[in-house]
């Protein structure tokens, strides 16, 4: 079973308006970490937010926040006031965290493509 | 401060060569991942180090690829032969530690093709 799914390949969005990007998970370890990606075409991963599985308020990071819905097991991106510049891959990606020996792999979802429209 | 370095930025080789690949984390960083990504697909770990010492390289084919990282700081990841499906984006990461918010940092990866 896929432990990342990002149902969305590709989206468009006006700028200034704002866009949410699935995320579901799947996991029985209670200790768990949710993290969001932006790869721009030149490639690089840019971390963006983190959700803890214990943290009890939504992460927030300027116009970024994530939609944590821990019975629903999802953990949807929402980027408000689209830019330009948010044109790009989007990955969401998880961590286990009972299984020390893995460290903190991190495991990513297949991605959604933003496109934002002038 | 300094991001995580990758060289080269691109690579060309025919299958059946050999190909080694570069990664300096950012300073004071213990933790350093390798990557595949496939084109189209989100990355895949092939190997963490935790100073000089493998904690997972489950995911490594360890009939040609290697890794090694022997004085705790830069590491390096070696293809030998390539094959065809070997084509794809390696990024090298680095975190901190271990603890349970810690980012990964990217460097930028390098593109290999084969031919």
């Amino acid at each position: 079973a896929q432990k990342i799914t990002q149902t969305q390949p590709g989206m468009f969005v006006q700028e200034k308006e704002a866009v949410t990007l699935d995320c579901t998970y799947d996991t029985s370890d209670p200790s768990y970490g949710l993290f969001w990606y932006k790869q721009p075409s030149s490639g690089e991963m840019i971390f963006l937010i983190y959700q803890g599985s214990y943290d009890q308020q939504n992460a927030t990071e300027g116009r970024y926040s994530l939609n944590f819905q821990k019975a629903r097991k999802s953990a949807n991106l929402v980027i408000s006031a689209s830019q330009l510049g948010d044109s790009a891959m989007y990955f969401c990606a998880m961590r286990e965290g009972r299984n020390k020996a893995a460290g903190n792999k991190l495991t990513f979802g297949g991605g959604t493509r933003v496109l934002v429209k002038p | 401060e300094a991001g995580v370095a990758q060289s080269p930025r691109y690579k060309i080789i025919e299958k059946r060569q050999s190909v080694a690949f570069w990664c300096n984390p950012i300073s004071g960083h213990a933790t350093l991942y390798w990557y595949q990504q496939i084109l189209g697909q989100g990355p895949k770990l092939l190997i963490q180090f935790q100073n000089n010492g493998v904690v997972d390289d489950s995911q490594l084919p360890k009939d040609r690829f290697s890794a090694e990282r022997l004085k705790g700081v830069d590491s390096t990841l070696k293809i030998q032969p390539a094959k065809l499906e070997d084509s794809a984006v390696y990024l090298c990461a680095s975190s901190h530690g271990q603890g349970a918010g810690q980012p990964q940092h990217f460097g930028d990866g390098t593109r290999l093709s084969i031919l």
